[in-house]
């Protein structure tokens, strides 16, 4: 079936520090990718997507490619920020959509030191 | 208010009692959601709701039982918990039928069984 691996955590980083979190995917069909970011003490927050091969998805500074031909949808921000501190979810989901079913990785924490 | 939202925040019950958990979504949306969420495992989903229909249960045991009233509001009664049931519990809605149906979460309930 559908499945996300993330790189487990927790990742440590200092501020300004260049980040990636990596994400792999499988998917019978061609699946949407989705990155879901959890400040605490708060539920998941969607920071960005991407729908087909090669789109760029960004926000906020963060970015992530769907690249097909790696099954892969990594997050990157080039300038990390004490309050990017939360945990990062990879998520896929896979036509057809009133399956309703959305899989989501095991998120990443990533702690920013001043 | 806005997006959707959880009530309670917080809650502690004892193993003998009952309770029920509120979510709400001002999103207009008709697909909603519980998730569980428990240390240092991934987000697992209890139960899907699509116009007010139970789509899915995966395998949740009988303590949890789901109600949706309407496509705004979805209640989880719990009873007879246990205290391995200590997560945070996620409320989600999507709009269904839409490509992508990226899916927006409340704050969660975190429920501590003694």
């Amino acid at each position: 079936g559908d499945s996300v691996t993330q790189m487990e955590g927790p990742v440590t980083l200092s501020e300004e520090a260049f980040l990636t979190i990596n994400c792999t995917y499988t998917a019978t069909g061609y699946p949407s990718l989705f990155w879901y970011v959890q400040y605490p003490g708060e539920g998941l927050q969607l920071l960005l997507k991407a729908t087909k091969a090669d789109d760029k998805g960004s926000n906020k500074g963060f970015e992530a490619t769907y690249r097909k031909e790696t099954t892969s949808f990594h997050l990157e921000k080039g300038s990390v920020q004490v309050s990017d501190s939360a945990v990062y979810f990879c998520a896929l989901s896979d036509p057809p959509y009133n399956n309703n079913d959305m899989r989501f990785g095991a998120g990443t924490r990533l702690t920013v030191k001043p | 208010e806005t997006g959707v939202t959880q009530t309670p925040r917080h809650l502690v019950m004892g193993m003998t009692n009952k309770k029920s958990l509120k979510c709400e979504q001002h999103l207009g949306h008709n697909a909603m959601y519980w998730y569980k969420q428990s240390a240092k495992k991934p987000l697992e989903l209890m139960f899907v709701y699509n116009f007010k229909e139970q789509t899915e249960n995966n395998s949740v045991p009988s303590r949890f039982s789901p109600e949706c009233p309407n496509s705004s509001h979805l209640f989880l009664h719990l009873h007879t918990l246990q205290p391995e049931d200590s997560a945070l519990y996620l409320c989600a809605s999507s709009q269904d039928q839409t490509d992508p149906y990226e899916q927006y979460f409340g704050p969660g309930t975190r429920l501590t069984v003694t």
